[in-house]
């Protein structure tokens, strides 16, 4: 059973350019949400999607979107990258039908210079 | 807002307990998660407390007090590789709501 799976790894950037994130999340979860951790930091709610729609935001610019597909994977994306971006980006996956708890990707580590 | 807040960093010694404390904001809260953290990777999940009371799981244990705000992980028998982060989180909003997570506690485990 595959656990929650994100790409890449790792990302440099400069400022001012775009990327984009991915996530799919673990077998039989139908929710996504995304969170930002900075070093020395817990993580930061950024949204979460479910039916394919943002269903929940935390304080995040509208640099900031998402989508997700019909198989339920998601995409982070982040426009106008700043230096402030550069954090630890992870993605958490749930299912209505069982229980709430989240389970954590590996995250992608996300580099602006 | 849902101000999650843990001790920064503990010490403790191999063999010994350490309880990591953690108190929230009770208004809109529905359930407390403990996660644990290695240096550069994900959070995995430890547990979750949605009623008062004490739920053990092997070495670890995690207690929730919904009228007090607060809950605590109970570590025994510390190993090595007990060393991490420790992260409390509230769920508000929700059962399917987003976590708030506090800023993490380091567990030192020496030898």
């Amino acid at each position: 059973d595959a656990g929650v799976t994100q790409s890449p790894t790792h990302l440099i950037k400069t400022r001012g350019q775009q990327v984009t994130l991915r996530c799919s999340p673990k077998s039989g979860h139908d929710t996504v949400s995304w969170y930002q951790q900075a070093l020395g930091q817990g993580p930061q709610f950024i949204f979460q999607y479910y039916e394919e729609e943002e269903r929940q935001r935390g304080n995040f610019p509208d640099r900031f979107s998402g989508h997700q597909f019909p198989n339920y994977s998601s995409e982070l994306n982040v426009n106008a990258l700043l230096l402030g971006d550069s954090a630890l980006y992870l993605c958490a996956s749930s299912g209505l039908a069982g229980p709430d708890t989240q389970y954590f990707g590996p995250g992608t580590r996300l580099t602006v210079l | 807002g849902q101000n999650i807040d843990q001790p920064t960093e503990m010490t403790a010694t191999e063999g010994a307990i350490v309880q990591i404390n953690c108190t929230y904001q009770t208004s809109g809260f529905n359930g407390l998660f403990w996660y644990q953290q290695h240096a550069g990777e994900a959070p995995t999940f430890l547990s979750y407390n949605v009623l008062d009371g004490l739920e053990e799981k092997g070495r670890f244990s995690s207690f929730l007090s919904r009228s007090k705000g607060y809950s605590y992980l109970l570590l025994k028998e510390l190993q090595m590789k007990d060393s991490a982060s420790y992260l409390c989180a509230g769920i508000y909003g929700g059962s399917q709501g987003n976590l708030i997570f506090g800023k993490g506690t380091k567990l030192s485990v020496k030898p």
